[in-house]
């Protein structure tokens, strides 16, 4: 049974930092892998889909690396801010239709 | 305008009432999900559909009902609700022919609690 781990529960980081949010993920035979910010009372948006032919996907500041082998995505946030503070879920796709299975997410807190 | 709408964003209840949850959505999706949420665990799905006459229970859907209205309409049901049903609900969209296969929409989540 595919299981998708995120470790820190939570983050507080200086404004400023460059840092790395993990996920890893039991089972290699995913389909694609999603970032997702959810802010509260405002739901989920998607940050970056990693596709399991890929490596990386970047948006602006955001780098989502894929590593299929050994069950493991980072997302590196550069040079952070506080509008970056948010929880921060990453879900696996295990086939083209419907199948995401969910990390319990990373709060990230960006300190002025 | 929000592209997936969740009506009500926020409602309280008592234990053995019938609640329903609206989603609506202007994306012209076919496929609609309701995925719940609870403290320090990822989304759950509970129901999800393809088309208005395709309707499919997902990994938690006891206790829910689900009914597709139309193509932009899906609503989640709780028959007699109880105490662990707290939680916040989220309803999405997806469409592999116009979007990336499996990405999704959210709408901004309806929170229920149940006493």
């Amino acid at each position: 049974k595919q299981e998708v781990t995120q470790i820190p529960a939570a983050l507080s980081v200086p404004e400023g930092e460059n840092l790395v949010l993990n996920c890893s993920f039991t089972d290699s035979a995913i389909y694609n892998l999603q970032w997702f910010r959810q802010d509260p009372g405002k739901g989920l948006t998607s940050l970056l889909l990693i596709q399991s032919s890929q490596r990386e996907q970047t948006s602006g500041r955001l780098n989502a690396s894929l590593d299929k082998s050994s069950g493991r995505s980072t997302l590196y946030i550069a040079a952070s801010q506080p509008g970056d503070s948010a929880t921060y879920l990453c879900a696996v796709n295990l086939d083209s239709n419907y199948q995401l299975i969910w990390g319990a997410g990373t709060k990230l807190i960006i300190k002025p | 305008d929000a592209d997936v709408t969740q009506t009500p964003r926020n409602r309280i209840t008592k234990t053995g009432k019938r609640i329903m949850l609206e989603c609506s959505q202007t994306k012209g999706h076919d496929r609609m999900y309701w995925y719940r949420q609870d403290p320090g665990l990822g989304l759950r799905l509970i129901y999800y559909s393809f088309d208005v006459k395709d309707i499919n229970k997902g990994e938690i859907s006891d206790g829910y009902s689900v009914s597709r209205q139309a193509q932009a309409k899906f609503s989640l049901s709780l028959e007699s609700a109880i105490p662990n049903q707290t939680a916040l609900y989220f309803c999405a969209t997806s469409d592999p022919r116009t979007g990336l296969p499996g990405e999704l929409f959210f709408g901004e989540g309806s929170r229920l609690t149940v006493l």
